[in-house]
C-alpha cells in the first residue's frame, strides 16, 4: 500500500487559517487522496477527498501537489470544534476501495 | 447523525465470553467495513463486505467472524474473549467507488 507521512501534532489559534500537510510520494496514479478526522470520542468523519486537482467543499480545502506527491488539508478558520486527529489517506479503487489509518495528525487549537 | 447506527454503544463483558455487535449501513450503501481502534493500535481495518459478500480480510483474529445480511445490516461477532480485545468497534458504510466512508459511533467494548 501507498504510505502517506504527517506531523504527529500541531498546533492553531483560534480563527486562524491551518494548512495540514501530507507526503505521499509513492503514490500511483490511480490513487484518491483522502482525509478523515477524527473528534473525541466520535468515530471518523469524512472531510474532502480529490485525485488531481484543488477540491473545496464546506469544510475545507484540499491543495494538491502538481507531481502529487504531497498535499495539504486547509481549513480556512479553525474553531475549537476543529480539534481532532487529522488522517490523510490513499484510497486505490483497484484495490477494493480500503481506507487504511495511519497515525494522522493531532491538531489543537488554542482560544 | 450520520446514518450508520451501531448497537450497542457500551459493553461490558468477561473474559472468554461471546458478543455480537450490530452496524445498521446507511440507506442505499451496500458496502460495510469494520474498524477496530485500540489506545495503542489505532484505527485497524477488520473486514469488508459488499452486498452480501465477503470482499477484503484485514488483521481479524480467528475468534472473530462477521456476516452481512440480505437486509444489508452487518454483525460482528467476537468470541472466547481477552482483555486485549477491548476495544472502540466501529462500523462504516459507503457506496462502492472511491467515494467517502459514513463511520458510525462506535460500541466501546470492555472485556474484565
Amino acid at each position: 500500500d501507498a504510505k502517506t507521512t504527517q506531523p504527529n501534532s500541531m498546533e492553531s489559534n483560534e480563527e486562524e487559517p491551518v494548512h495540514l500537510p501530507c507526503n505521499h510520494s509513492t503514490i500511483s496514479g490511480t490513487d484518491y487522496i483522502h482525509w478523515y478526522r477524527q473528534l473525541p470520542s466520535q468515530g471518523p468523519e469524512y472531510v474532502i477527498h480529490g485525485l488531481t486537482s484543488n477540491v473545496n467543499n464546506r469544510m475545507a480545502s484540499l491543495a494538491i501537489a502538481e507531481d502529487r506527491k504531497s498535499s495539504t488539508l486547509i481549513l480556512h478558520r479553525a474553531t475549537l470544534r476543529d480539534a481532532a486527529v487529522y488522517y490523510c489517506i490513499l484510497m486505490n479503487n483497484n484495490a477494493g476501495n480500503m481506507l487504511t489509518f495511519g497515525g494522522g495528525t493531532r491538531l489543537m487549537v488554542k482560544p | 447523525d450520520s446514518g450508520v447506527t451501531q448497537t450497542p454503544k457500551h459493553l461490558i463483558t468477561a473474559t472468554g465470553q461471546r458478543v455480537t455487535l450490530r452496524c445498521s449501513p446507511r440507506s442505499g450503501d451496500l458496502s460495510v467495513y469494520w474498524y477496530q481502534q485500540s489506545l495503542d493500535q489505532g484505527l485497524q481495518f477488520l473486514i469488508q463486505y459488499y452486498n452480501g459478500e465477503e470482499r477484503a480480510k484485514g488483521n481479524i483474529l480467528e475468534r472473530f467472524s462477521a456476516q452481512q445480511f440480505p437486509d444489508l445490516h452487518s454483525e460482528l461477532n467476537l468470541s472466547s474473549l481477552e482483555l486485549g480485545d477491548s476495544a472502540l468497534y466501529f462500523c462504516a458504510s459507503s457506496e462502492f467507488g472511491v467515494y467517502g466512508y459514513t463511520f458510525g459511533s462506535g460500541t466501546r467494548l470492555t472485556v474484565v
